[in-house]
């Protein structure tokens, strides 16, 4: 299940479950979200991007919602792999100059 | 393609010292954004520059950290006279154009260590 403690949210599915991960975003002005990886030890990994003129958008095992009239995202991954186990941030293009804003994150953990 | 490259991975200062931090982009790239990642939080933007030019220091603190893009060699972003604070892993990333939507790669960041 999905908990809020003193620092990240962690998420804890068993591997071959779907994973839903939720962001808030804060500018109602960002027209590009995207979603990032981070393993420990790593930067960022480019996992899968949407603009604001669609509200799906569909990769490989993953998808991302959005939700404009509340200013949600969601990145839903299907039958989660030990490999997913990662923190994971959504991102909105709301700053200027081209930089990116990104949200809290989320630990996704796998139990196998 | 050797990806964004950061170095070095991790740095050990004492209180007072100053840090170098550098990354040089992905080939082709010349846009350039420093952000800074505290212990289980998310990037926060610092500086955006473009080869010999700072475009954005909107996120820079304005006392002790300084950025600069040459026009031969890597970004840098320099830290004077550290306080434990400044503790934090420190990520690059680059495009070729302006903004994440023209292909935003980030580097494996810089771990500073403060002592």
């Amino acid at each position: 299940g999905e908990s809020v403690g003193l620092h990240l949210p962690t998420l804890s599915v068993q591997e071959g479950d779907n994973s839903i991960i939720n962001c808030a975003y804060s500018n109602s002005a960002s027209d590009y979200f995207i979603w990032y990886k981070q393993e420990s030890g790593k930067g960022p990994q480019f996992i899968i991007d949407i603009r604001s003129n669609m509200d799906k958008r569909q990769g490989q095992r993953v998808t991302v919602l959005l939700n404009k009239t509340v200013k949600h995202l969601s990145l839903q991954i299907a039958a989660t792999q030990p490999g997913d186990s990662a923190v994971y941030f959504c991102a909105e293009n709301g700053g200027s100059q081209g930089n990116l804003i990104f949200g809290k994150g989320t630990k996704l953990s796998v139990k196998p | 393609n050797a990806g964004v490259m950061q170095n070095p991975r991790h740095l050990v200062r004492r209180r007072g010292q100053e840090a170098r931090l550098r990354c040089s982009p992905m080939k082709g790239h010349s846009h350039v954004y420093w952000y800074r990642q505290l212990p289980e939080e998310g990037l926060k933007f610092m500086v955006y520059l473009q080869k010999e030019n700072i475009i954005d220091e909107s996120g820079m603190p304005k006392e002790r950290f300084s950025a600069e893009f040459p026009k031969e060699g890597p970004s840098i972003l320099r830290i004077q006279q550290v306080v434990r604070g400044d503790s934090a892993a420190y990520f690059c990333a680059s495009s070729q154009g302006r903004g994440a939507v023209d292909g935003y790669t980030f580097g494996s960041g810089t771990r500073l260590t403060v002592v």
